[in-house]
């Protein structure tokens, strides 16, 4: 069974800092992997995702994550934080070998709260 | 990307009521499904919603429960039955369309049961 660590359920950046937050997943072949964004009292939306190919993604809002195979990790990154990314993030993934019954197992999620 | 639309988005009902969530979305589906997220908790899959016939639940849901319907491939419904306050959470829909591995997702609906 898969299953999605994300390390720090709440972080905290000075606007204009770096923003890491880690994702790490447990699965015996690399899944598909989501990084979705909740603002508050809204649903999900996906920030970027990787399947296939080039292990850096770009995602929308300036971010992106890294597929580390021997890390077992992808983790999210924005070089610089505005007010506006205070927000809830999921990572979640899902099973590349169950081909059409992708089901997502989610983290737990990390709210991040930025510092004027 | 696709468009979804949940109904309603918000609610106060009261102990042993029932109450029914629509999702509506812009364009056809392979799939749909329904995932609750618990107060301050993350999602956790209830069941994905099957065109025709009956939906698969996790482990942990049934569909006395949790009855869900999906009539054509843009819309479904699920009923929280004889809800109690442990039922308040936010229930979200998201849809996948064929040959991409993205789901949508809805707004979500907000439940609280007094």
């Amino acid at each position: 069974a898969q299953s999605v660590t994300q390390l720090g359920s709440h972080v905290s950046v000075s606007e204009g800092a770096l923003v890491l937050l880690r994702c790490n997943y447990s699965s015996s072949v690399p899944p598909y992997l989501f990084w979705y964004v909740q603002y508050p009292n809204q649903g999900l939306q996906l920030l970027l995702k990787y399947t296939t190919g080039a292990t850096l993604v770009k995602g929308i809002n300036g971010f992106e994550a890294e597929f580390k195979k021997s890390e077992t990790s992808f983790h999210l990154t924005k070089p610089s934080a505005h007010m506006s990314d205070a927000a809830e993030y999921f990572c979640a993934v899902s099973d590349r070998t169950n081909f059409g019954n992708e089901k997502l197992t989610f983290g737990t999620g990390t709210r991040l709260t930025i510092i004027p | 990307s696709a468009v979804i639309s949940q109904k309603p988005s918000r609610d106060i009902c009261q102990r042993g009521t029932s109450l029914t969530i629509q999702c509506q979305v812009d364009s056809q589906v392979t799939m749909m499904f329904w995932y609750r997220q618990q107060p301050g908790q993350s999602l956790t899959l209830i069941a994905t919603a099957n065109q025709g016939s009956e939906a698969t639940y996790e482990s942990g849901f049934v569909i006395d429960k949790f009855p869900i319907s999906r009539p054509n491939l843009t819309f479904s419904t699920l009923t929280v039955s004889n809800m109690s306050p442990e039922d308040s959470s936010i229930y979200l829909c998201s849809a996948r369309r064929q040959n991409l591995n993205i789901q949508y997702f809805g707004a979500g609906t907000r439940l609280s049961v007094l």
